[in-house]
């Protein structure tokens, strides 16, 4: 099945710096990749995703690069604020109806 | 619109006692999934749902876990009998016919001890 490798598990970032995410997958037929932040005791909740056909995509401070020939695909926080201080999991999926396979985190802290 | 709900939210049981876990997903959503996370790890899928067929549950410990959904909507995990192992977080999510976005419920904490 899928495997999802991500990294590193634990960043610390001062507020304003930015922040890089990386994940890596195993299955090449996976074209589907959405990011999850879940703040302390709180459920994930999706913050931005890609599919295959898109090299980048972008949503204000947030990125997502894709590249499907090394089969990873990273998360970019620029100007980071105290409030993006959470857990954030990568994840992929092959096509509709594929349940997503998810990474094993990342303790993002942002410091003032 | 009302978002994924499940219960109860915590739970503690001795080992080899029972539990079991109640979800409601998001109205019109054809796809059930329930994950199980363990501390400081990522949600790892149990079973997925479309309807009430399963569509996926190679992850799920057979000989302790069940799930079912039967009316196509509401779904139900048990546990018997648990073991420490067990102890996580079971969170309950849906999705659209399992196209694009997963919404997840509160999620349902088990300490067993």
């Amino acid at each position: 099945g899928e495997n999802v490798e991500q990294h590193p598990s634990t960043l610390s970032v001062q507020e304003g710096d930015s922040a890089v995410i990386k994940c890596t997958y195993s299955d090449s037929a996976s074209n589907y990749f959405p990011w999850y932040k879940q703040e302390l005791g709180k459920r994930p909740q999706l913050i931005i995703d890609i599919r295959s056909n898109v090299g980048e995509k972008k949503d204000q401070r947030i990125a997502v690069t894709l590249n499907k020939t090394a089969k990873h695909f990273s998360l970019h926080i620029t100007e980071t604020q105290p409030e993006d201080s959470a857990v954030y999991f990568c994840a992929a999926s092959k096509d509709s109806g594929y349940a997503l396979n998810f990474g094993k985190g990342t303790s993002l802290l942002v410091t003032p | 619109e009302a978002g994924v709900a499940q219960s109860p939210r915590y739970k503690i049981i001795e080992k080899r006692q029972s539990v079991a876990f109640w979800c409601n997903p998001i109205s019109g959503h054809a796809t059930l999934y329930w994950y199980q996370q363990i501390l400081g790890q990522g949600p790892k899928l149990l079973i997925q749902f479309q309807n009430n067929g399963v569509v996926d549950d190679s992850q799920l410990p057979k000989d302790r876990f069940s799930a079912e959904r039967l009316k196509g909507v509401d779904s139900t995990l048990k546990i018997q009998p648990a073991k420490l192992e067990d102890s996580a977080v079971y969170l309950c999510a849906s999705s659209r016919s399992g196209v694009g976005e997963l919404f997840f419920g509160e999620g349902s904490r088990l300490t067993v001890l």
